[in-house]
């Protein structure tokens, strides 16, 4: 199957500014998800979207982010007002039960 | 509630001697679980899944329900084993143990 690519692999942004993370191409799965990874710390799970909605979402995913699917391949979290404690590696996955997750890898975001 | 524990950051062996990595988990449904490394700063790569029952680069795991476990093992560890090793039970959604950190020197 082919990858799951991300982009761009870096970005660092000022505290405050909005951040567009963005998951391409993806093939025709339903199943996506939003992971994060500080650094020195477990994967932590931040939202999954099934059917161009968001099916689960976790304490992490507050007001400040955003999925979509604006084209149907491209796959975006948005950050609206980054903070420092934002920064992070972010995965995105594509995936169900039995296949097992395929990861992005990875955008390192930077926030100063 | 759903849990994964991985209780050792780190495991350093040397090249050839035997490894295991602890995982236990916390579910009451029927488990679905997984293990994924992650190199040097690269992306999560599916390592092995339990119903597969399958060996990758040498490592096995078993589920022992009995035990909660999940433990993988390789009878000879190598240099380039070296990486992070994640457990991960599948619910709705993949919930990751905390790592561990396997160092295997020459």
């Amino acid at each position: 199957e082919p990858e799951v690519t991300q982009t761009p692999s870096h970005q660092v942004t000022q505290m405050g500014q909005e951040v567009i993370l963005r998951c391409v191409p993806i093939s025709n799965h339903l199943y996506f998800y939003w992971y994060r990874q500080i650094l020195g710390q477990k994967v932590e799970f931040l939202v999954s979207f099934y059917n161009n909605e968001i099916s689960e979402k976790s304490e992490i995913f507050d007001d400040q982010f955003s999925v979509e699917r604006p084209d149907g391949s491209n796959f975006t979290l948005k950050i609206r007002s980054t903070k420092l404690e934002d920064s992070a590696m972010y995965f995105c996955a594509r995936g169900g039960q039995d296949s097992g997750y395929t990861f992005g890898s990875g955008t390192r975001l930077t926030v100063v | 509630a759903q849990r994964v524990t991985q209780p050792e950051k780190l495991l350093s062996v040397f090249k050839g001697a035997p490894v295991e990595l602890k995982c236990n988990y916390s579910y009451s449904g029927s488990p679905e679980l997984f293990w994924y490394v992650q190199y040097s700063r690269q992306r999560l790569q599916l390592l092995l899944r339990h119903i597969s029952r399958e060996s990758i680069k040498g490592f096995t795991a078993d589920l022992n329900k009995g035990e909660t476990s999940f433990h993988l093992k390789k009878p000879f560890a190598q240099e380039e084993d070296s990486a992070m090793y994640y457990c991960a039970l599948y619910t709705d959604k993949l919930i990751f143990g905390t790592g561990t950190r396997l160092q295997v020197f020459p």
